[in-house]
């Protein structure tokens, strides 16, 4: 099993709607969470840290689940602006670990 | 701050010939990170630092992979020699607490 795992997608999604992607990682030990966002031919760039409580920015929204063991990303009201892959990271040891990507296409 | 510069930004090379590929951290971040990235298998850490010094070489693919980091701003990975399954875009990322940030990559085509 993977360490990280998310589902590739691609999510084609109306601009104005919500949609929301799980990330779901396998080790218990992990202390640290993050959703990157990478535009194609780009680098991956942090979008936000994910807390236990969960966390608000702005049309996003973060939760973490650390008895299932899975992390979401919530985006309200998406943007044409939104379109890239989302990559769920997972901190252990040091170590930061990259899902492989969720590809987001907003339609207008 | 200009971020963590790579270069060069693509490089194509023959098989068999010895590619480097550079990384300039951002100035005061103590881990720098070296990642592979290919539609395959998306990104794959090969190595990191803290403090200059490595810390986990597992992810290196094999013999044919090296890096070093002679100071803290300053790092290279070396493939030699180099193969077509090493095509792919290398990206070097720094980080002093919390999330990475990366470089722009090289993208490498080995032909």
């Amino acid at each position: 099993r993977k360490e990280v795992e998310q589902d590739p997608g691609p999510f084609n999604v109306p601009e104005g709607a919500t949609v929301a992607f799980n990330c779901t990682y396998s080790n218990s030990a992990s202390q640290s969470f993050f959703w990157y966002r990478q535009d194609c031919r780009k680098e991956p760039k942090l979008l936000m840290s994910v807390y236990s409580s969960g966390n608000e920015d702005g049309r996003f929204t973060a939760q973490l689940n650390r008895a299932s063991q899975y992390i979401s990303l919530l985006i309200r009201d998406s943007k044409l602006s939104d379109s890239a892959t989302y990559l769920c990271v997972v901190n252990r040891d040091d170590k930061i670990i990259f899902g492989k990507g969720t590809r987001l296409h907003i339609l207008p | 701050d200009a971020g963590v510069i790579q270069s060069p930004r693509h490089e194509v090379t023959e098989m068999g010939q010895e590619v480097t590929l550079r990384c300039k951290p951002i100035s005061g971040h103590d881990y720098l990170f070296w990642y592979r990235q290919t539609m395959m298998r998306g990104l794959e850490l090969l190595i990191y630092f803290n403090n200059n010094v490595p810390i986990d070489d597992s992810g290196m693919p094999e013999d044919r992979f090296s890096a070093k980091m002679p100071n803290a701003s300053f790092s290279t990975l070396k493939i030699q020699p180099s193969e077509p399954r090493d095509s792919a875009v290398y990206f070097c990322a720094s980080q002093l607490q919390g999330g990475y940030t990366f470089g722009s990559g090289t993208r490498l085509t080995v032909v």
